[in-house]
């Protein structure tokens, strides 16, 4: 069965601290997305990565970095958090090239930022 | 630029209703794909459907349907004699040919009142 396994569901942070969210996947698949949740603001893509170590900025990057040292595990950095990145952060997968392939999603990181 | 739209917020029925949640599209690609994505209490989204931009054949999948009508750009989803399990926040997304990443809605939170 298809699994994506994001390590926190829950955290709370302080401002300025830095965080780590981490993403796993055991599909093989190339893709990895982090997305950010907000209510009324829908899902807005922070970053993909379509290999091991490429990335590429989605429309909300500031603020946050990424790093995908192996296929697997694609990892979500703030590197000084801030209240206004207080969100549910999910993580994704996708199935295959192009457009014909399927999202996998994570069960989501909440995070507080006090 | 790419743009969907969920105008419904929040819809609560009681159970075992019809209710359609509307999704309503922008783009200038010829050929793009439509999702529809579930989004439970648990937090994971979970992928339904995908249509592409050629296909405008209406879907049936048990009690869930879509009306696709690139006419008026719209990409409604309903469902029939709807149950408490149906209770989740239900996300349209939208890519166009060759790219992986989707543009999402605000998405519409579902209620099904017992």
């Amino acid at each position: 069965d298809v699994k994506v396994t994001q390590s926190s569901r829950y955290l709370v942070k302080r401002t300025g601290e830095k965080v780590f969210l981490e993403c796993v996947q055991d599909m093989d698949h190339e893709n990895m997305f982090w997305y950010r949740q907000d209510p009324g603001l829908g899902l807005r893509l922070i970053y993909f990565s379509y290999d091991v170590k490429m990335k590429e900025k989605g429309d909300i990057p500031e603020g946050y970095s990424v790093s995908r040292e192996k296929k697997e595990r694609f990892s979500l950095i703030l590197e000084s958090a801030s209240t206004n990145q207080t969100s549910m952060y999910l993580c994704a997968s996708y199935s295959g090239t192009g457009s014909t392939g399927e999202l996998f999603f994570g069960e989501g990181s909440r995070l507080t930022v006090l | 630029a790419q743009k969907v739209t969920q105008a419904q917020t929040e819809i609560s029925v009681v159970e075992k209703e019809d209710v359609t949640l509307d999704c309503v599209y922008e783009t200038r690609d010829t050929t793009y794909y439509l999702f529809w994505y579930k989004q439970p209490p648990s937090g994971e989204l979970v992928f339904l459907i995908r249509r592409n931009s050629f296909d405008e054949q209406n879907e049936i999948s048990g009690r869930y349907s879509w009306n696709f009508q690139k006419s008026t750009s719209s990409f409604n989803f309903t469902i029939t004699a709807s149950q408490v399990v149906d209770s989740a926040v239900y996300f349209c997304a939208l890519n166009f040919f060759g790219n992986e990443k989707l543009t999402f809605g605000t998405g519409t939170r579902l209620t099904i009142i017992p």
